[in-house]
C-alpha cells in the first residue's frame, strides 16, 4: 500500500524558511513523478511544484517560482520542498502527492500545516 | 497560464437524483498522444482529495460507475447518475498538460 507522509510544518514569520518533508513507502519511489499541493484555509486547491523521477526536472507556480525549490532523494524515499522568503499568502495545508503522469494524482499524503504569520 | 473554471460552483441534490459539474479550459488539453490530460479529484470534509476520473473518462480503481467524465478539447463534464450520501464534498477539475491547474471546485451537498 502506498504511504505518503508530510512533516515539516510549523509557524513560521513573514520572510523566513522552512523544509519540508515527505516519506513514501509501499512503492518504488524512484520511477514516479512526486508533486507538491496546497491548500489555504477554507480554500480550493493549487498545485504548487513538481520534479520528475531522477530529479533533473522541476516545474513551479508562478508564485513561488525563485522562493521554493523541490527536491528529492530516492536513496531515503523522500522528497522536500525548500520555502524561503514565506509569505502570508503562503499559509496551507501543504500535500505531497505521487503523479503517475500528466496530473493523475493517485495517491495523497494527509498533508503537513505550514502558517506564516507575525 | 490554463484556467480552469467549474460551474456551478455549489450544488444541492437530493439523493437518488443526477448532478453534473462543468470545467471549461482556456486551452485545448488534447495531448498529441491522442489522450486528453483532464482529471477529476473529491475532496469529502476532513479528507485529502481523491482521484475520482482520469484522462477526461477514465474511472480511478474503486470508483463508483456512478461516475462518469465527458467532453473533448476544451469543454469538459462530471456526471453522478445517482447521487448518495457520501458523493458529499468539492469535485474539482484538473489539468496536466500545461504544467497544472485546478478549477475553483465545486461544492455539492445533499438536500
Amino acid at each position: 500500500e502506498v504511504h505518503l507522509v508530510e512533516s515539516g510544518g510549523d509557524l513560521v514569520q513573514p520572510g523566513g524558511s522552512l523544509k519540508l518533508s515527505c516519506v513514501a513507502s509501499g512503492f518504488s519511489f524512484s520511477t514516479y513523478w512526486m508533486t507538491w499541493v496546497r491548500q489555504a484555509p477554507g480554500k480550493g486547491l493549487e498545485w504548487v511544484a513538481n520534479i520528475n523521477p531522477d530529479g533533473r526536472q522541476t516545474d513551479y507556480v508562478n508564485s513561488v517560482r525563485g522562493r521554493f525549490t523541490v527536491s528529492r532523494d530516492n536513496a531515503k524515499n523522500s522528497v522536500y520542498l525548500q520555502m524561503n522568503s514565506l509569505r502570508v499568502e503562503d499559509t496551507a495545508l501543504y500535500y505531497c502527492v505521487r503523479d503517475v503522469l500528466f496530473g493523475r494524482f493517485d495517491s495523497w499524503g494527509q498533508g503537513t500545516l505550514v502558517t506564516v504569520s507575525s | 497560464d490554463v484556467v480552469l473554471t467549474q460551474s456551478p460552483l455549489s450544488l444541492s441534490v437530493t439523493p437518488g437524483q443526477p448532478a453534473s459539474i462543468s470545467c471549461k479550459s482556456s486551452e485545448s488539453l488534447l495531448h498529441t498522444d491522442g489522450k486528453t490530460y483532464l482529471h477529476w479529484y473529491l475532496q469529502r470534509p476532513g479528507q485529502p482529495p481523491q482521484l475520482l476520473m482520469y484522462e477526461l473518462s477514465s474511472r480511478f480503481s474503486g470508483v463508483s460507475d456512478r461516475f462518469s467524465g465527458s467532453g473533448s478539447g476544451t469543454d469538459f463534464t462530471l456526471q453522478i447518475s445517482r447521487v448518495e450520501a457520501e458523493d458529499v464534498g468539492v469535485y474539482y477539475c484538473m489539468q496536466g498538460l500545461h504544467l497544472k491547474t485546478f478549477g475553483q471546485g465545486t461544492k455539492v451537498e445533499i438536500k
